[in-house]
Order: C-alpha cells, then structure tokens, then sequence
C-alpha cells in the first residue's frame, strides 16, 4: 500500500493569510493525488484531483501542486470557511489511501 | 444534483453482518464512468477507503478487509449495497458512500451513517 503522510498535522493560522500544506507518498505516484476538506459531522468534500484541477465550484483561492512523492494544497486569502481538517488522497493504485489529516485551525 | 443516502442499521453484534445501501437520485447508477463507493471513518479519526463497484460491474475491494466485503449494485433501484461479514469493534465508524470517477476521486458523498458495533 501507497503511505501517505501529512504535514503539519494541526496548523494554525488567521483570517487573510496565506497556508500551504503537504503530502508526501511512500513511493512515486503519477498525477493522481486529490484533495478533500471535512467540516465536523460532515462528509468530506472534494477540492483538487490530479494533483491541480479544481473542482467545479469550489474557489479559485484553492490551488494544489506538486508531482513525484510531494504535493502541496495551497490556499490564499483564508476565510471564516475554511477552517476544517484537510485530507489528501492518493488514486494511484489500489488500494486508495488517504493521508492522516492536516487540521486548520484559526489563530 | 446528484444525492447520496445511506440507509441501514446503527447497531450491529459483534461476529454479524454489517449490511447498508446507498440510494443514488438525481441520475442513473448505470449512466457514465463512476465508480460507486464505500468509504469509513472511525470516530475520531482519519478516512479508510473500503471499495468499489464500478460502472462495467467490477469490484475492487481494500486488501484490510476484503475477505470480509462485498460490494453490490442494483440497478432497477438506482441503490448499491455494502456487507460487511464477523465484525467486531474495529469496524465501528461513520460509513460514506460515494460516487467515484477518473482515477478514483469522489466528487458525491453521502452524509454518512455511523454504524457501531456492539452487544
């Protein structure tokens, strides 16, 4: 199975500012690397697949990057919204895995 | 819109039978490329990928558990199923069913339906 590790685990940070966040895999993935916001008692939502395409509706302050074994979600501008918890997910190869979760807290 | 929804018991005894549905609306299970899925998170933690069924009929399931799942589809119904056999406590969690395309990406979830296993 593909590892997925994320970092930071918790991040703190205030209204307006600019986070980035990582994910490294255990072996080297093609583009396939997603990502995903939870908000508490929610199911998760979707915001990057492929490692860079946003998905419909979600905002353009998203942005993914990254190719090999690290990838990075990027959001600028921080809204009241987007403090969550942030997954990655690598599509890969099966089994799916997802990474242990970045909590984005506000400062 | 697509919508998902989970339905089936809360509670199940160690050693049975896990078993939920998930009834898709706002379009046809049959239609397009999809990858119809389960997807669990204990309470409190991170999210397990269990398996899917996918649009031509086949199963790919999580080596952690798939001598244990089963994964099905009924299409007169627009719903697909998840059993899950002999759990035991560590099967405990908010189960998500999912729609699933390209890669493996799931842009429809449903709101997920905890699931707790105990006598």
């Amino acid at each position: 199975d593909i590892q997925m590790t994320q970092s930071p685990s918790s991040l703190s940070a205030s209204v307006g500012d600019r986070v980035t966040m990582t994910c490294r895999t255990s072996q080297t993935i093609s583009r396939y690397l997603n990502w995903y916001q939870q908000k508490p008692g929610k199911a998760p939502k979707l915001l990057i697949y492929d490692a860079s395409s946003l998905q419909s509706g979600v905002p353009s302050r998203f942005s993914g990057g990254g190719s090999g074994t690290d990838f990075t979600l990027t959001i600028n501008s921080l809204q009241v919204e987007d403090f969550a918890t942030y997954y990655c997910q690598q599509s890969d190869s099966s089994p799916i895995t997802f990474g242990q979760g970045t909590r984005l807290e506000i400062k | 819109q697509v919508q998902l929804q989970e339905s089936g018991p809360g509670l199940v005894k160690p050693s049975e039978t896990l078993s939920l549905t998930c009834t898709v609306s706002g379009g046809s299970i049959n239609s397009g490329s999809y990858y119809w899925t389960w997807i669990r998170q204990p309470p409190g933690m991170g999210l397990e990928w269990i398996g899917y069924i996918s649009y031509s009929g086949s199963t790919k399931y999580n080596p952690s558990l798939k001598s244990r799942v089963t994964i099905s589809v009924d299409t007169s119904k627009n719903q697909f199923s998840l059993r899950v056999r002999s759990v035991t406590a560590a099967d405990t969690a908010v189960y998500y069913c999912a729609r699933g395309l390209g890669s493996g990406w799931t842009d429809y979830w449903g709101q997920g339906t905890l699931v707790t296993v105990s006598s």
